[in-house]
């Protein structure tokens, strides 16, 4: 149980596009997603928080309107990155909490997206 | 900030217990010890987590030292599969809420034969 699934697994774009990601929990309710970024060789930096419903609240330095993410159901939420440059290019991973008896699990993360801004 | 300091990088051999410390010392009493690890572009497994009795389950098993402040991972018998990043994270729990997870820099972990 606990299965995230993240799709696209990579995706190549060109700068001044945009692109989205979604984040699906596949077999629990996930009250609570995140998201995080991740450049080679360093750790991951969590993005924002989103509570299905509701906005998502951004992590200081994060611009909400370039990282736009959506939480309408409990199962789904996406990041859509717009007008993506080349330093957008980057790992970029959910991670997805459910409430209730889950609470003590922690977070099941997705396998990532690899985003390529040429 | 990560509340946690793990060494950059370990070495172990195949088939030898990996003993994995973190130093949480500013740890609080609503917060828990949880252990990832990432394997190399995928995204981070949860592996074990506790709040002050040791732990134990099917990948690793997690000892806390009495006053909180550190604790360490071990992989009983590691194999090549498990040469990943580690990372060692506190995180609240307080009644049906949850905190988020804040990464430090993890410990990476290589198993050679």
């Amino acid at each position: 149980g606990a299965v995230v699934s993240q799709h696209p697994s990579w995706v190549i774009c060109k700068s001044g596009t945009s692109v989205k990601i979604e984040c699906r929990s596949l077999d629990f309710q996930a009250t609570t997603m995140f998201w995080y970024r991740q450049f080679p060789k360093q750790s991951l930096m969590l993005m924002a928080t989103s509570n299905e419903g509701s906005k998502a609240t951004y992590e200081q330095g994060v611009e909400k309107d370039k990282f736009l993410i959506n939480h309408a159901s409990l199962t789904l939420s996406t990041l859509t990155v717009t007008s993506a440059h080349p330093e957008d290019s980057s790992f970029y991973i959910c991670s997805a909490g459910g409430g209730g008896a889950r609470v003590n699990y922690g977070y099941t993360f997705g396998s990532g997206t690899r985003l390529t801004v040429v | 900030d990560a509340k946690t300091t793990q060494p950059p990088s370990m070495d172990c051999a195949e088939g030898r217990a990996a003993n994995l410390p973190c130093n949480h010392s500013t740890i609080s009493g609503n917060e828990y010890v949880y252990w990832y690890r990432q394997i190399h572009s995928q995204g981070p497994q949860y592996i074990i987590h506790g709040l002050k009795n040791n732990e134990t389950n099917e990948m690793a098993s997690l000892i806390i030292t009495e006053d909180r402040k550190s604790s360490t991972l071990i992989l009983p018998h590691a194999t090549l599969r498990d040469t990943a990043v580690y990372y060692c994270i506190v995180r609240v729990i307080w009644g049906g809420s949850q905190g988020n997870l804040i990464f430090g820099k993890g410990t990476k972990l290589s198993v050679k034969p």
